[in-house]
């Protein structure tokens, strides 16, 4: 069965730094999601992306987020600065025309 | 904007005792419903959804939900659960009018004892 696939599983990173979350969507997927999970809270919404542009974003998404699938298989997720406060559990998302999500295993990143 | 509520933070149960955990929404246009398990230290697993048709909906292992349009509330249940249950669970409403983001609630921890 195919699975969506996130590296690293673990990212420590200075406050300061860039990093780059990578998925790997389902292959037939045409919607691709970011979300994130601070330890504690439930998991909210980043950004959409759908046929190489936002599609939405939410308030958390600012300047120094960006997303991009720049060959058609990865999906990456770009924090230019990070912040302590960007230490999270992220997780990447796609779906076909239907309607369900499917999720990866999720990339722990810590800002330190 | 729609919002998604789990009552419980913390759901303790015996094992095979029957569970509910509860989920109840609130959107001014219509939603899909979906069941979200994370097991410790794993991605989130859909274990099943609510678009239309038939308000009893029947997921993966032995789960099934409820929407119930009145009351807005869309509960999972089990009849007889698991140690392997142990997990937490997210309930969460897609808007039809978005790019279908999922709203997710703040989610419940099951934990069943032997």
């Amino acid at each position: 069965e195919p699975e969506v696939t996130q590296t690293p599983s673990h990212q420590v990173t200075q406050m300061g730094q860039e990093v780059i979350l990578r998925c790997v969507p389902i292959s037939n997927h045409l919607y691709f999601y970011w979300y994130r999970q601070i330890l504690g809270q439930k998991v909210e919404f980043l950004v959409s992306f759908y046929n190489n542009e936002i599609s939405e974003k939410s308030e958390i998404f600012d300047d120094q987020f960006s997303v991009e699938r720049p060959d058609g298989s990865n999906f990456t997720l770009k924090i230019r600065s990070t912040k302590l406060e960007d230490s999270a559990m992220y997780f990447c998302g796609g779906r076909q025309s239907s309607y369900e999500q499917y999720f990866g295993p999720g990339t722990r990143l810590t800002v330190t | 904007a729609q919002s998604v509520t789990q009552l419980d933070s913390q759901v303790p149960v015996f094992e095979e005792a029957p569970v509910e955990l509860r989920c109840n929404y609130s959107s001014s246009v219509s939603v899909y419903l979906f069941w979200y398990v994370q097991y410790p230290n794993q991605g989130l697993q859909l274990l099943l959804k609510y678009l239309s048709g038939s308000t009893l909906v029947k997921g993966i292992n032995g789960f099934e939900a409820e929407f119930n349009k009145s009351q807005t509330s869309f509960h999972l249940r089990k009849p007889s659960v698991h140690i392997s249950d142990t997990a937490e669970y997210f309930c969460a409403v897609s808007r039809l009018d978005s790019s279908y983001k999922l709203i997710f609630g703040s989610g419940t921890r099951l934990l069943v004892r032997p």
